[in-house]
């Protein structure tokens, strides 16, 4: 069946602007989640969703990042005023009946200029 | 302290070796214990789910969890080319979060 897929795989944007980023997860999974690596970095935590309820946002870095759920399926992490700092790999995953395993798409590069 | 700690090498083997990765983790209360591949420009794949202390085995890997002295290992036997990738491990409890280490880097050369 199909996975986790993410839109868009590319994006490189202008310091100051704001983008948004998409994530549709596998049909059925309750949870998602929203993660970001940078070049050499692991993984790091930004925020999950079970449903449409966000009940951990610990990881969102600044007020500029903020998720959403609808209709428990897609979600979407939108940046406000960009900064170089952003620049990274956008990762979204899903998860299903055993709920500890995390699905994941391909993945959002983000580049800041 | 990292809640779990992964050296992240690089490792570099000549294939036909027998390749291990460890992890380490501090929080007893974690139950749960996973093994994924990343390779390059994509998403991480899932690899080996272990829960509680144990050993699992699928093919050429198997996933070992000594809860006592709280390590994780990979092992891959016979490692191909194909095998090169980041290896990441995570670990979670009941809060339904994973907890990732920073990833190994392993080349298996031909």
């Amino acid at each position: 069946g199909a996975g986790v897929s993410q839109s868009p795989s590319n994006k490189v944007t202008e310091k100051g602007k704001d983008v948004e980023l998409r994530c549709d997860p596998i049909s059925g999974h309750t949870a998602l989640y929203w993660y970001r690596q940078s070049l050499g970095q692991g993984l790091e935590f930004l925020i999950y969703f079970q449903g449409n309820s966000a009940p951990d946002k610990s990881g969102l870095p600044s007020d500029r990042f903020s998720a959403e759920r609808t209709g428990g399926s897609v979600s979407t992490l939108t940046i406000q005023r960009t900064q170089q700092e952003d620049s990274a790999v956008y990762l979204c995953a899903s998860g299903g009946v055993l709920q500890e395993t995390q699905y994941f798409g391909p993945g959002t590069r983000l580049l800041v200029l | 302290q990292k809640e779990v700690e992964q050296d992240p090498g690089p490792l570099s083997v000549p294939e036909g070796a027998i390749v291990s990765l460890n992890c380490t983790y501090s929080n007893s209360a974690f139950q749960y214990f996973m093994w994924y591949r990343q390779y390059s420009r994509k998403g991480p794949e899932l690899l080996m789910y272990t829960y509680s202390s144990g050993n699992k085995e699928d093919g050429r890997f198997t996933a070992q969890v000594d809860k006592s002295s709280k390590y994780i290992s990979l092992f891959i036997r016979d490692s191909q080319p194909s095998d090169s990738a980041t290896y990441l491990c995570a670990s979670g409890g009941n809060n339904r979060k994973l907890i990732w280490g920073l990833g190994t880097s392993l080349a298996v050369n031909p």
